[in-house]
């Protein structure tokens, strides 16, 4: 089965600065990578996905995300955050040929201090 | 139409109460999932429906009880709840459940309140 880890739960950053997020997975095959937002009181929307192809992804409010295969990982970043970002973001993993079950990490609150 | 629609919003319920929650979706898709999730926690999977058939069931309480009478809808019926299952609960949908490159598209949630 699939695993996810997100570092650093709690992140506190002022407007404008670089956002990075971390997030590493443990599976042995092929996977379908996923960052989901999650807006105070608001539903999961998908901010990007990774299937195949060029690595470095780019995703809906400015964000992308690279997977690099040998480090398991796919990071999120922003160049510049605003006060809007404010948010739960969460990494996910699936099998690329499984039953679609969903790993997800255990968040990232992120707060964007005006 | 890319959406998922989740009814109700909010629902609080006593202990000994009976209720339904609803999910639909007009996007063709074969595979719904319901998923709970605890504040600031990330989603937990409950069920997931593959071609109206339930696939999986994450070892979910017999109180909560899904069913999917169509390919647009899944319901969740809940039955003599325990206040530690006030969450909110999330439906998803996708293509499908195998094979590749299926995103999960989630709806809004249903609030739910157990007291």
């Amino acid at each position: 089965a699939q695993s996810v880890s997100q570092h650093n739960h709690h992140v506190i950053l002022s407007e404008a600065a670089s956002l990075e997020l971390g997030c590493n997975y443990s599976y042995g095959g092929t996977v379908n990578l996923f960052w989901y937002v999650q807006y105070p009181g608001q539903h999961l929307q998908l901010l990007l996905k990774y299937f195949s192809g060029d690595p470095l992804v780019k995703g809906i409010k400015g964000f992308e995300a690279e997977f690099i295969k040998s480090k398991f990982s796919f990071n999120l970043r922003k160049p510049s955050v605003q006060w809007s970002d404010t948010a739960e973001y969460f990494c996910a993993v699936n099998a690329r040929y499984g039953n679609n079950r969903l790993a997800f990490g255990k968040g990232n609150q992120v707060v964007v201090i005006p | 139409d890319t959406e998922v629609t989740q009814t109700p919003k909010h629902l609080v319920m006593g202990m000994t109460n009976k209720k339904s929650l609803k999910c639909e979706q007009h996007m063709g898709h074969r595979a719904m999932y319901w998923y709970k999730q605890k504040a600031k926690k990330p989603p937990e999977l409950m069920f997931v429906y593959s071609y109206e058939k339930l696939s999986i069931n994450e070892s979910v309480p017999s109180r909560f009880s899904p069913e999917c009478p169509n390919s647009s809808l899944l319901n969740l019926h809940l039955h003599a709840l325990q206040p530690e299952d006030s969450a909110l609960y999330l439906c998803a949908s996708s293509q499908a459940t195998g094979g590749i490159n299926h995103e999960q598209f989630f709806g809004p949630g249903t609030r739910l309140t157990v007291l």
